[in-house]
């Protein structure tokens, strides 16, 4: 157990819908980081915040946000959903940013969009 | 990836020692990550090099050249629980801790 709590662990959703996916930081971590991992993909990085601010953005979709919230936990919204969005989406979480800081990920959110 | 190149596949029996290499592309580079990944489940944390050399971690070790933008994992006296993706990741830019992960090593360990 990392320590990173992601919340649904799974979730069937429709076309064009818009789900939030939640995850809460190992204590203490002030880093936060999202991920998507697909099958033809691997994993990529969308987003990162730190102590409530964005940090840095990767191929995050414009129709995807993320936010951090003052007790640091964070959620990535995903609106209009389409085929291609269904993936495994990581939440992954840090003490800060300083390189080397051991980046521990959450299980995994599962989004099929039928 | 963002120029992470690792096999995609190795094999190995029970017992016997396997390295997994990976080659990154060395400019804007902080340090370079090693992660096991088994199928669904969250890719875990096995090692972390930032100077040249080898790091020993028990049955790991993972070794880093980077003048030659290159880093080796090395697994010894192999398990059937060693049987998974080792994802090689770069840590980059000016924005530390954004990792740039390969597409993944698949091991196969044979009884």
């Amino acid at each position: 157990d990392s320590g990173v709590t992601q919340t649904p662990k799974h979730l069937i959703t429709a076309t064009g819908q818009r789900v939030t996916l939640r995850c809460s930081p190992r204590s203490g971590d002030l880093s936060v980081y999202w991920y998507q991992q697909s099958l033809d993909q691997g994993l990529q990085f969308l987003i990162q915040y730190y102590n409530g601010e964005e940090r840095a953005k990767g191929n995050i979709l414009e129709r995807f946000s993320a936010q951090q919230f003052p007790d640091l936990h964070s959620e990535l919204n995903l609106s209009s959903l389409e085929l291609g969005d269904s993936a495994l989406y990581f939440c992954a979480s840090s003490v800060d940013l300083i390189s080397g800081n051991t980046i521990y990920f959450g299980e995994g959110s599962w989004l099929t969009v039928v | 990836g963002q120029n992470i190149d690792q096999p995609t596949e190795m094999t190995a029996t029970e017992g016997a020692i396997v390295q997994i290499n990976c080659t990154y592309q060395t400019s804007g580079f902080n340090g370079l990550f090693w992660y096991q990944q088994h199928a669904g489940e969250a890719p875990t944390f096995l090692s972390y090099n930032v100077l040249d050399g080898l790091e020993e971690k028990g049955r790991f070790s993972s070794f880093l050249s980077r003048s030659k933008g290159y880093s080796y994992l090395l697994l010894k006296e192999l398990q059937m629980k060693d049987s998974a993706s080792y994802l090689c990741a770069s840590d980059r830019g000016s924005t530390l801790g954004r990792l740039y992960f390969g597409r993944g090593t698949q091991l196969t360990v044979w009884p």
